[in-house]
């Protein structure tokens, strides 16, 4: 079946630095979300990625979805302490409701 | 206007027991989804409820079962739980055509723990 890997599992960070986390999908994705996890929180939405090639901006954060539809990665430039959290992707294929989770990269950010 | 609710927030049960779990959807929504999340891993699908009917279902047995009702909202049924039920439930709403795929927004989570 369909599955979504992400990496990398665990990224520690001084403040100020930057964060990439990857996610690649087995199949070709109808659009790709992605998602932040607070410790202790639930799932909060961030972003959902339809087109092919596209490439989206939330002030620090940098979202790309690959020109095949397989792949995305999110960029945060100059990571600060409230970007701690677990980072989901999440593929979603054509004709199907259901998301199909990463595993999360977990981020630690350093005062 | 009220985001996705879930209650209760956190349960104990002992192995062989029967838990119910409930969910009202955002304002709106007339989809929800089901999730498993267990420590450390990323929230696995159960099922997706539209139009009171299990539209898609996950790689779950037939001990979790659901419920969606004419207001949207929804419940999850468990039977016979097993100490690996032990996992943080989440419940997901969203706007959707026939197919499902618009953004889900998730609600705060059902904690159950299994002794």
């Amino acid at each position: 079946g369909q599955q979504v890997m992400q990496i990398p599992q665990y990224q520690h960070v001084q403040e100020g630095e930057d964060f990439t986390t990857y996610c690649n999908s087995s199949t070709t994705l109808s659009n790709i979300q992605w998602y932040k996890q607070r410790p202790g929180g639930h799932p909060v939405f961030l972003i959902q990625l339809v087109k092919s090639g596209e490439v989206k901006k939330q002030k620090r954060l940098t979202f790309q979805f690959g020109e095949a539809k397989k792949n995305s990665s999110l960029h945060i430039t100059a990571t600060q302490t409230t970007d701690v959290g677990t980072y989901f992707c999440a593929g979603n294929q054509r004709s199907q409701g259901n998301l199909i989770f990463g595993k999360g990269t977990k981020l630690s950010v350093k005062p | 206007d009220a985001g996705v609710t879930q209650s209760p927030t956190h349960l104990i049960k002992t192995r062989g027991q029967q838990v119910t779990l409930r969910c009202s959807p955002k304002s709106g929504h007339d989809t929800v989804s089901w999730y498993q999340q267990a420590l450390g891993q990323g929230p696995q699908f159960i099922f997706q409820y539209y139009e009171e009917e299990e539209r898609q279902r996950g790689n779950f047995p037939d001990r979790f079962s659901g419920h969606q009702f004419p207001n949207y909202s929804s419940e999850l049924n468990v039977n016979a739980l097993l100490l690996g039920d032990s996992a943080l439930y989440l419940c997901a709403s969203s706007l959707a055509g026939p197919f499902g795929t618009d953004t889900q927004y998730f609600g705060p989570g059902t904690r159950l723990t299994v002794l």
